[in-house]
């Protein structure tokens, strides 16, 4: 099983419509990050939390919001999609060691909004 | 902010041929962290190979190897002997400790051919 798992892989949806993107991770990470990937923009962060009491805002969180509903699990809502908004997202975990871990990451959900 | 270029949006070269990648970045920061990531069609971000500033010795892993020059802020990824395998999109990615948030570049596509 992989070790961080997005649901679903897929998704296509309408404008307006409320969407969420799940992460579960298995490897005991305490933090957790969700990118989105445009092309020629590489991947950008939305919102990362480092336990389930600290949430922060990233680079473009505007028209998202986040859940970290335990340590394990970190959603991703988009509360009126719209066709902008169409992506690939990832979820990452990494381990605080002393600040140097690489992310580790899932295999990205892509959606797409008509 | 931290920023992070890829100048090459794509490249080709020959199965076993070797080629390099460039990347370049800016920040005010002393200490930090450098990666590269592989994307294949698969969409899977794997980690390549990673950096630590503090280090002068450049950083090998297998046939990927890292060119960092620290007062010019470059990070460039050789690849030796390359394969088919190793057709993909590759990220250039900068990390600054605690937060262990990542900063990527656009992306090069690499394709190796036969």
């Amino acid at each position: 099983d992989a070790d961080v798992t997005q649901t679903p892989r897929n998704r296509i949806t309408k404008t307006g419509k409320r969407i969420m993107l799940e992460c579960s991770q298995t490897k005991g990470h305490d933090r957790m990050y969700w990118y989105r990937q445009d092309p020629g923009l590489g991947l950008r962060l939305i919102y990362y939390s480092f336990d389930v009491k600290d949430i922060n805002k990233g680079e473009i969180s505007d028209g998202y919001s986040v859940s970290r509903q335990a340590q394990a699990k970190f959603s991703l809502s988009l509360e009126s999609a719209i066709p902008n908004q169409t992506a690939l997202y990832f979820c990452a975990t990494s381990d605080p060691g002393n600040g140097n871990q690489p992310q580790h990451f899932g295999d990205g959900t892509r959606l797409s909004i008509l | 902010a931290q920023t992070v270029t890829q100048s090459q949006p794509e490249m080709s070269v020959q199965e076993a041929e070797t080629v390099t990648l460039s990347c370049t970045y800016d920040t005010s920061e002393n200490n930090y962290y450098l990666f590269w990531y592989k994307q294949p069609p698969s969409r899977q971000m794997i980690l390549v190979i990673r950096q630590e500033a503090y280090k002068q010795q450049n950083a090998t892993e297998n046939r990927f190897s890292v060119n960092f020059q620290k007062a010019a802020k470059s990070f460039s990824l050789k690849i030796s002997d390359s394969q088919l395998g190793d057709t993909a999109m590759y990220f250039c990615a900068f990390m600054k400790p605690p937060a262990q948030k990542l900063v990527f570049g656009q992306g090069t596509r690499l394709t190796i051919n036969p």
